[in-house]
């Protein structure tokens, strides 16, 4: 079974300021991992993913992440947020052949 | 390409009455997931088809199911409706196992 922790329910964080959002995660076997980013009203858009190779991961947006596989831990970060970047943030896994688990999110709120 | 569409994007129905919720999934994608999110629980996977077979499921009552078609587009019911089952209902289809592309999700409001 795999599980995901998002240790931070909200980060509140001014423009222009660097952010990082953690993720942690349990699982007997090999993992995906991902980070999507949902908007009000929308569903869930890809930001970004870890499959295999390097383990620092670059995405849309800005938003880049790093798989730690000592510590169990994909952190999310942004060098220099937008206000456009207010949103919610989910970490999920997926073992291989298994479902997707998603961490409980991340309100990010980008205050001017 | 278009995206993932899902029908109706709200819904209000009464206790006791049953739902179908649909989803059409990116042309060539053949599996789609469903997923429940409330603000209590989160993100919940309900069930994953893919040619049309029922290939994964989460731990959800014998009163929601689906179905896929041949042309990959899936539906997913809920019988005997009970408040708990308002929430936000995402599907999303993929091409590889490891890339979902979500759909805006339908809002089902049980009053």
């Amino acid at each position: 079974a795999q599980s995901v922790t998002q240790l931070d329910s909200q980060v509140p964080v001014f423009e222009e300021a660097p952010v990082e959002l953690r993720c942690n995660y349990s699982s007997s076997v090999s993992v995906y991992l991902f980070w999507y980013v949902q908007y009000p009203n929308q569903g869930l858009q890809l930001l970004l993913k870890y499959l295999s190779g390097s383990t620092l991961v670059k995405g849309i947006n800005g938003f880049e992440a790093e798989f730690n596989k000592s510590q169990t831990s994909f952190h999310l970060r942004k060098p220099s947020v937008h206000i456009s970047d207010t949103a919610e943030y989910f970490c999920a896994v997926m073992g291989y052949g298994q479902n997707f688990v998603f961490g409980p999110g991340t309100r990010l709120s980008v205050l001017p | 390409k278009a995206g993932v569409t899902q029908t109706p994007r709200y819904l209000i129905k009464t206790r006791g009455q049953q739902v179908t919720l649909s989803c059409s999934p990116i042309s060539g994608h053949r599996s789609v997931s469903w997923y429940q999110q409330t603000p209590g629980q989160g993100l919940q996977f309900l069930f994953e088809y893919f040619s049309e077979t029922q290939r994964n499921k989460g731990n959800f009552p014998g009163r929601f199911s689906g179905r896929q078609f041949s042309n990959s587009r899936s539906e997913m019911n809920v019988s005997t409706l009970e408040l708990g089952d308002s929430a936000l209902y995402l599907c999303a289809s993929s091409l590889e196992p490891y890339e979902q592309y979500f759909g805006p999700g339908t809002r089902l409001t049980v009053t």
